[in-house]
Order: C-alpha cells, then structure tokens, then sequence
C-alpha cells in the first residue's frame, strides 16, 4: 500500500524558498502523477501543481512563477520549492498521488501533511 | 482556469439524506471527485469520475454530475460522516471548491 510523507523546514524567513520533499513508500513513482496541495490555516484547498514521473510538470497559474516541482525516481521522491515566500504562503503542504489523464481520478492517497509557517 | 463553488454549511439529522452541490461552468464536461476532511487529518477521496467510489468507501457515499453542477449525496447519513467536503474537477488545471462543513445533528 502506497504510503506519502513530506518533509522539510517547518518555518522559512519571508523572501526566501520553502523547499519540501514527499517521500513514496509501498511503490514507485513511476508512471504516475504527483500533486501538491496548501491549505492555509482555516481555509479551503489550493492545488500547487503535479508533476509526472518523467519530470513534466503543470502548475497552478496563480503561484506559477514562483513554484518549482523535480522528482527523483531513484529515492522515490518529488519535491516542491516555492521561491519569495510571505505570510500568505503559510500552510498545510500535503503531496498527493493525482490520476491526471483523460479519464481523471482524482488523488487518492495523500500524505499527512506538514506545517509550513513563514515568520521572520 | 474555472471555479467551483459549494455552500459553506449543511445540516442533516442522522438517518437523513445529505445533498451537498458544487456548481461550476459546464462542470458536467469534466469528471468530478469529492474528498472527506475531518479535523486534524488529511483529505480523503470520497467519489471520483463523478460517481465511483475508491475501495473502503461505504455505499451510502454516491455521486452524480450534470451541466453545471455535481452532488454529492449521502444516504443515510451518520455522525461519523460530519466532516469538511471539497468538490474538485480537472481541466488541465486542478480546482478546488470552497468547501461545505456538514454538520449531523
């Protein structure tokens, strides 16, 4: 059974880079889609971007040019870097198995979440 | 990209029906999925492609989606099914709605 855990910095300095890794255990990346999503605190869920195992990537047009996802098949990981961060970008970072394709799926297996605040 | 939009809050008592809408332009054009977020953990996949439902979830969970709206109905509701819904649609892009607290009392 497939099993996601992220990992990184739980605070980050306002204008610089917030960088988390999601860890797959029970599997490989390959061949699948791998999202990110925040949730600020009390607020609904915001979808960052996926990328997909060969490394392609689609992110969310409101954050896309401050995002930056990679994937590393040989640690079955992916990770996230989020450039100029500020308040706003404190949240719930969850990474997310993601069924992207013509017949979408939807995420279904999600990581537990970690804490990201930014605060000098 | 698009929007979804869901009403904040639904009550139900237990053993009633809830209906819980996600409206959005042509939503019915894409597939629709709906996650379950209880307090203090992570999202979890309810329905998705508008009407299946992923392994372990119980059969009282079902979905439909049409024009400009999908639902997510719960039948027979429970007090363990109080939680947080997201409706969420792909189109290139992923969206989510704002959610709906359902609330079973």
């Amino acid at each position: 059974q497939v099993q996601l855990q992220e990992s990184g910095p739980g605070l980050v300095n306002p204008s610089e880079t917030l960088s988390l890794t999601c860890t797959v255990s029970g599997g490989s990346v390959s061949s699948y889609y791998w999202s990110w999503i925040r949730q600020s605190p009390g607020k609904g869920l915001e979808w960052i971007g996926y990328i997909f195992s060969s490394g392609y990537t689609n992110y969310n047009p409101s954050l896309k040019s401050r995002v930056t996802m990679s994937v590393d098949a040989s640690k079955t990981q992916f990770s996230l870097k989020l450039t100029s961060v500020t308040a706003a970008d404190s949240a719930i970072y969850y990474c997310a198995r993601d069924r992207v394709g013509t017949n979408y799926g939807g995420m279904d297996v999600w990581g537990q979440g970690t804490t990201v605040t930014v605060s000098s | 990209s698009f929007d979804l939009t869901q009403p904040p809050s639904v009550s139900v008592s237990p053993g009633q029906t809830a209906t819980i809408t996600c409206a959005g332009y042509n939503l019915g054009d894409k597939f629709a999925c709906w996650y379950q977020q209880k307090p203090g953990q992570s999202p979890v996949l309810v329905i998705y492609q508008d009407n299946k439902r992923p392994s372990g979830i119980p059969e009282r969970f079902s979905g439909s989606n049409s024009g400009n709206t999908a639902t997510l109905t719960i039948s027979g509701t429970q007090t363990v099914d109080e939680a947080v819904y997201y409706c969420q649609a792909w189109d290139s892009t992923s969206v989510f709605g704002g959610g709906t607290k359902l609330t079973v009392l």
